[in-house]
């Protein structure tokens, strides 16, 4: 069984401030990590996604996450909040079941609001 | 490209109906999933079709039901409508079934209200 905590529902900071968004999970084997992002009345967005390799893991619109297994963590971050990163953004963990099948458990999911 | 299209987009319905969603895949993809999400909440994963068969179910009541058609389209369908089923109902694709490494692409997805 895998889950996904993400810890605050809700986060606020002001326009310019570092992003930071929390992700731990479980997983019972080596897991494929996820963030999406969805903006109002939309559907969901991937933002990057950790499988193997390097875990540093550059996204789009300037995130990163990084992979600790020892701490089962993959939080998000961002250097330098924008009025456009306003959303609520999703964690979510799925592991390699090889051609069988393909289901993401998500996590609650954080609301990010960013303050001029 | 079109992306992922879902049918209707918003619908009432009353408790103790049946109704019926549709999906679109990405072109070319022949995976789909569906996912629902409760105001406040995550998806939650319902089912993922494969080439016409079904791949995966999630937790969900016999209530739910899906299929995947040759075209790769699909429809979910839910009857005897509880309030609890209120949600927007997300229709995900990838090109194939399995394998973490793939990427799935969302539909803006099909708000239900139940009354």
């Amino acid at each position: 069984a895998q889950s996904v905590t993400q810890l605050g529902s809700h986060v606020s900071v002001s326009e310019g401030a570092l992003v930071l968004l929390r992700c731990n999970y479980s997983s019972s084997v080596p897991p494929y990590l996820f963030w999406y992002v969805q903006y109002p009345n939309q559907g969901l967005q991937l933002l990057l996604k950790y499988t193997t390799g390097a875990t540093l893991v550059k996204g789009i619109n300037g995130f990163e996450a990084e992979f600790k297994k020892s701490e089962t963590s993959f939080h998000l971050t961002k250097p330098s909040a924008h009025m456009s990163d306003a959303a609520e953004y999703f964690c979510a963990v799925t592991q390699d079941s090889g051609a069988g099948s393909y289901q993401l458990t998500f996590g609650k999911g954080t609301k990010l609001s960013v303050i001029p | 490209d079109a992306g992922v299209t879902q049918s209707p987009t918003h619908l009432i319905k009353t408790r103790g109906q049946q109704v019926t969603l549709r999906c679109s895949p990405i072109s070319g993809h022949k995976s789909v999933s569906w996912y629902q999400q409760v105001l406040g909440q995550g998806p939650q994963f319902i089912f993922q079709y494969y080439e016409k068969e079904e791949r995966g179910r999630g937790n969900f009541p016999d209530r739910f039901s899906a299929r995947q058609f040759p075209n790769y389209s699909s429809e979910l369908n839910v009857n005897a409508l509880l309030l609890g089923d209120s949600a927007l109902y997300l229709c995900a694709s990838s090109l194939n079934a399995g394998g973490g490494t793939g990427e799935l692409f969302f539909g803006e997805g099909s708000r239900l209200t139940v009354l």
